[in-house]
């Protein structure tokens, strides 16, 4: 149980391009998604948490406008960098919590993003 | 950065040796978890260990936690090739439901 789907797995491309990030729960209902960036040899890093049904809360230093995250539903979360850009290359991961106290996060198996 | 440290930050072994990997944390919290990652892939859980715990066993994981001392170590047995990833400590934050992720040790277990 508790999988977390995440797609897409790798996305190739050109610089100005949006890009849109899926997670889904698939097994259980997900109050709370998170979305991390993670580069190279380093640890997670949080950008957002976003609760079903209102507006995600970011991390400071992460720009609202140019990642936009939408919880439409306890099951589906979405990232869009929007204009992406070179800088904005990097692995990103979601997680998704159930309801409860001491929950685990589980994590979908992260997106690839390389911008040309 | 309220970001946990891990030491040490990589670790190569022999297969059948045993791996520690210790975890330390600044703020107060409602449980501590330990995940895995093999390269370029998503996190797995191995365990949560909740603050009033003092130790926990899940196969040959073994993981301690002290906070007086906002520490933790997870101690993996008889250790395999498959084994290597990077592992992660990740506390949740009292009052919140967000992670703070250790700086990761990286384990390379030697067939």
């Amino acid at each position: 149980g508790a999988v977390v789907s995440q797609h897409p797995s790798r996305v190739i491309c050109k610089s100005g391009t949006s890009v849109k990030i899926e997670c889904r729960s698939l097994d259980f209902q997900a109050t709370t998604m998170f979305w991390y960036r993670q580069f190279p040899k380093q640890s997670l890093m949080l950008m957002a948490t976003s609760n079903e049904g209102s507006k995600a809360t970011y991390e400071q230093g992460v720009e609202k406008d140019k990642f936009l995250i939408n919880h439409a539903s306890l099951t589906l979360s979405t990232l869009t960098v929007t204009s992406a850009h070179p800088e904005d290359s990097s692995f990103y991961i979601c997680s998704a919590r159930g309801m409860g106290g001491n929950q685990p996060q589980h994590f979908g198996d992260g997106t690839r993003l390389s911008i040309l | 950065s309220q970001q946990g440290e891990e030491d040490p930050q990589a670790l190569s072994i022999q297969e059948g040796e045993n791996a520690t990997m210790n975890c330390s944390y600044k703020t107060s919290i409602n449980n501590l978890q330990w995940y895995r990652q093999n390269s370029g892939r998503g996190l797995v859980h191995l365990i949560l260990i909740r603050s009033n715990e003092r130790e926990k066993h899940s196969g040959r994981l073994r993981v301690t936690l002290d906070t007086s001392k906002k520490s933790s170590s997870l101690l993996i047995t008889a250790s395999r090739a498959a084994d290597t990833a990077s592992y992660f400590c990740a506390t949740e934050t009292s009052g919140t439901y967000k992670y703070i992720f250790g700086t990761g040790t990286r384990l390379k277990v030697l067939a």
